[in-house]
């Protein structure tokens, strides 16, 4: 059994850039959610996809953007890159079955925007 | 709205002691509590859970305790050793179709030998 992959594991892109974040789901998940992590706080929601589609969205403007693909893995966009979008990007899977709120976490994308 | 506050920030315990950590909420409909634990550098990792219907759960020297009442829960780790040095952190969730957990802010643990 696979965990969850990310890439890359660092990037670093300058103000008003686009930039796009990759995530294969743990085995037998099918459902993708992911969160904003800064320096020294929790992650944040930022939305969850399931069956492509997108589900749930926290805090985050449309800027924020993203994808699922057939084989569950699924791709976080963000446009006109903000100093403020610093921060360790985290995919997390799961399962909709009767344990489906347990989350398993990537390793992240350290983001850093000059 | 949704907030989860954690106590303390930072905790320093000698190897063998306890260590407790604190969560309140504000949103009564949440149902999911986890603990997550990450080391540095790596990801956060669920270490314990608990649901509203269940008041305390344990495995192995970490344990869970909930207060629907008070909104609050608390992770407990006894025997502690240096590898549990890490960053805790609380979340919780409430019922619905996505898993949105909202987290503390966390607690950075230093076990000292």
């Amino acid at each position: 059994e696979t965990g969850v992959t990310q890439s890359p594991t660092h990037l670093i892109k300058t103000r008003g850039q686009q930039v796009t974040l990759r995530c294969s789901s743990q085995s037998g998940h099918n459902t993708v959610s992911w969160y904003q992590q800064a320096l020294g706080q929790g992650p944040q929601f930022i939305f969850q996809y399931y069956r492509e589609e997108e589900n749930g969205r926290g805090n985050f403007p449309p800027r924020f953007s993203g994808l699922q693909f057939p084989n569950y893995s699924s791709e976080l966009n963000v446009n006109a890159l903000e100093l403020d979008d610093s921060a360790l990007y985290l995919c997390a899977s799961s399962t909709t079955g009767a344990t489906n709120e347990k989350l398993f976490f990537g390793s992240g994308t350290q983001l850093s925007v000059l | 709205g949704e907030n989860v506050e954690q106590h303390p920030s930072t905790l320093s315990v000698q190897e063998g002691d306890s260590a407790v950590i604190k969560c309140t909420y504000s949103d009564s409909a949440s149902n999911y509590f986890p603990w997550y634990k990450q080391e540095l550098g790596k990801r956060p990792q669920l270490i314990i859970d608990i649901r509203s219907n269940v008041g305390e759960k344990k495995d192995q020297r970490i344990a869970v305790t909930l207060n629907k009442t008070a909104k609050h829960f608390s992770l407990h780790i006894t025997e502690t050793q240096p590898e549990d040095s890490a960053v805790y952190f609380c979340a919780v969730k409430r019922p619905g179709g996505y898993n949105k957990l909202i987290f503390g802010a966390g607690t950075r643990l230093a076990v000292h030998p």
